[in-house]
C-alpha cells in the first residue's frame, strides 16, 4: 500500500549545492505536484505535470527545476540550494481531467540549507 | 484569483469538548471543489473530505462534520468530542475549474486537544 513514495526523508545542503528529490507514485494517477510547506503559509504549489511529457509552473517556481521521467515519477530538483529553500517538500499525484480528483500526498520531505 | 482563509492559525481545546475550524473561500469560479485535510504530528497529509460546489448538503463520519454554506463562501468543520488523537493541523483547500485545476490551500490551522 505504497501509494506516493518520496526520497529522501530528510536532507542537510549547503548553499550553492545541488541535490534532486524523487517522487514515485503506483496508484496509475495521471498528474503529479511538487508542494513546499512553510510555517503559517500553507502548502505552495511548485511545479505540476498534468500527464506524463508536460511540466507547468505552480505559485512558486523560481529555483526549482522538474522532471517527469515517466508516469510514475517526477523528480524535483534544486541546482544551487539557497537558505530560503528550507522547507517541508511534498509530492502529490492524482487522476487527471477531473476537478474533484484528490490529491494524495507523499510523507514529506525535510530539507535544511546551511 | 481564488485564495483560502484558515483564519484561526492556533485552537487549544479539552478533550471532549467541541471545536469547529474554520474556513473562509474565495473563487470566481462556478464550479469547484473544496477539500480538508489533516496533518498529524508524524507529518503527513491525510484527505478528510471533499465537497463540490453543487452539494451544499452537511456530511458526517463519525465525529468529524462539516458546514458548506455558499452564501458565506465558507467551510467549516467541526470535530466532536474531541480526542488528544486529533491533535494536528488541519488544512483547507480549493480547486477551480480554471487555471489548470491547481489545488490551493489554507495555511492551516493547528488544533490541540489536552487529556
Amino acid at each position: 500500500n505504497a501509494g506516493v513514495t518520496q526520497t529522501p526523508k530528510f536532507q542537510v545542503l549547503k548553499t550553492g549545492q545541488s541535490m534532486t528529490l524523487q517522487c514515485a507514485q503506483d496508484m496509475n494517477h495521471n498528474s503529479m505536484y511538487w508542494y513546499r510547506q512553510d510555517p503559517g503559509m500553507g502548502l505552495r504549489l511548485i511545479y505540476y505535470s498534468a500527464s506524463e511529457g508536460t511540466t507547468d509552473k505552480g505559485e512558486v517556481p523560481n529555483g526549482y527545476n522538474v522532471s517527469r521521467l515517466n508516469k510514475r515519477e517526477f523528480s524535483l530538483r534544486l541546482e544551487s540550494a539557497a537558505p530560503s529553500q528550507t522547507s517541508v517538500y511534498f509530492c502529490a499525484s492524482s487522476e487527471m481531467g477531473q476537478l474533484g480528483n484528490t490529491i494524495y500526498f507523499g510523507e514529506g520531505s525535510w530539507l535544511t540549507v546551511v | 484569483a481564488q485564495k483560502v482563509t484558515q483564519a484561526q492559525t492556533e485552537i487549544s481545546v479539552v478533550e471532549k469538548e467541541d471545536v469547529t475550524l474554520d474556513c473562509v473561500y474565495e473563487t470566481r469560479d462556478t464550479t469547484y471543489y473544496l477539500f480538508w485535510y489533516k496533518q498529524p504530528p508524524s507529518g503527513e497529509l491525510v484527505f478528510l473530505i471533499r465537497r463540490n460546489s453543487f452539494d451544499e448538503q452537511n456530511e458526517i463520519s463519525g465525529r468529524y462534520s462539516w458546514n458548506f454554506q455558499k452564501s458565506t463562501s465558507s467551510f467549516n468543520f467541526t470535530i466532536t468530542a474531541s480526542q488528544v488523537v486529533d491533535s494536528a493541523v488541519y488544512f483547507c483547500a480549493l480547486r477551480g475549474n480554471t487555471g489548470g485545476f491547481k489545488t490551493i490551500f489554507g495555511a492551516g490551522t493547528r488544533l490541540f486537544v489536552k487529556a
